[in-house]
């Protein structure tokens, strides 16, 4: 398959402090960037995307950024929150609907 | 709702059974997908169906069979499985070009 790097592998931060996740994707990548959240024992959950003509976007405590010359985009988590301790996934799409997710960043909240 | 309903959630089958698992969503989505994910790591792509028609093919061994008898509906057909496929497996949907939706997941135990 495609190839998504993802750093880093695990995060934690202090509860109300930010938190920063990065994905790398090789060429050919199509223009479209999902993030996910996944939960113990729970299916990912789409949370964020963004598209090739947006540089940033943001949701709330959420935003994703996207340098497509640098092929890389990044999804920042403000004011963090217990709540968001989870696994989270960069993903990219390639002709065919063909969409491969990152190794995965397990960030942890610390209260 | 973006719902995409699995059946069974859980399903333990010996090395020589014949077992299916079945995927439905209703929202229209035109490109369908099964993904296999083990404990800590990422969904890994399996099959991409788009239309109707099987698009994507990664190199999955043939004891997995799929199948799309509509665009509603996906199945994947399991024979002669080894332990070491016991995982979470995952359908998903999408509209072309836009985020995947997942089920929760059938967990399948091979002994």
């Amino acid at each position: 398959g495609e190839n998504v790097e993802q750093h880093p592998s695990t995060l934690s931060v202090q509860e109300g402090d930010s938190a920063v996740i990065k994905c790398t994707y090789s060429d050919s990548a199509s223009n479209y960037f999902p993030w996910y959240k996944q939960e113990l024992g729970k299916r990912p959950q789409l949370i964020i995307d963004i598209r090739s003509n947006v540089g940033e976007k943001k949701d709330q405590r959420i935003a994703v950024t996207l340098n497509k010359t640098a092929k890389h985009f990044s999804l920042h988590i403000t004011e963090t929150q217990p709540e968001d301790s989870a696994v989270y996934f960069c993903a990219a799409i390639w002709t065919g609907n063909q969409f491969y997710f990152g190794t995965g960043t397990s960030l942890t909240v610390i209260p | 709702d973006t719902e995409v309903t699995q059946t069974p959630k859980h399903l333990v089958m010996g090395m020589t059974n014949k077992k299916s698992l079945k995927c439905e969503q209703h929202m229209g989505h035109r490109a369908m997908y099964w993904y296999k994910q083990k404990a800590k790591k990422p969904p890994e792509l399996m099959f991409v169906y788009s239309y109707e028609k099987l698009s994507i093919n990664e190199s999955v061994p043939s004891r997995f069979s799929p199948e799309c008898p509509n665009s509603s509906l996906l199945n994947l057909h399991l024979h002669a499985l080894q332990p070491e496929d016991s995982a979470l497996y995952l359908c998903a949907s999408s509209q072309d070009g836009t985020g995947i939706y997942f089920g929760e997941g059938s967990w399948l135990t091979v002994v």
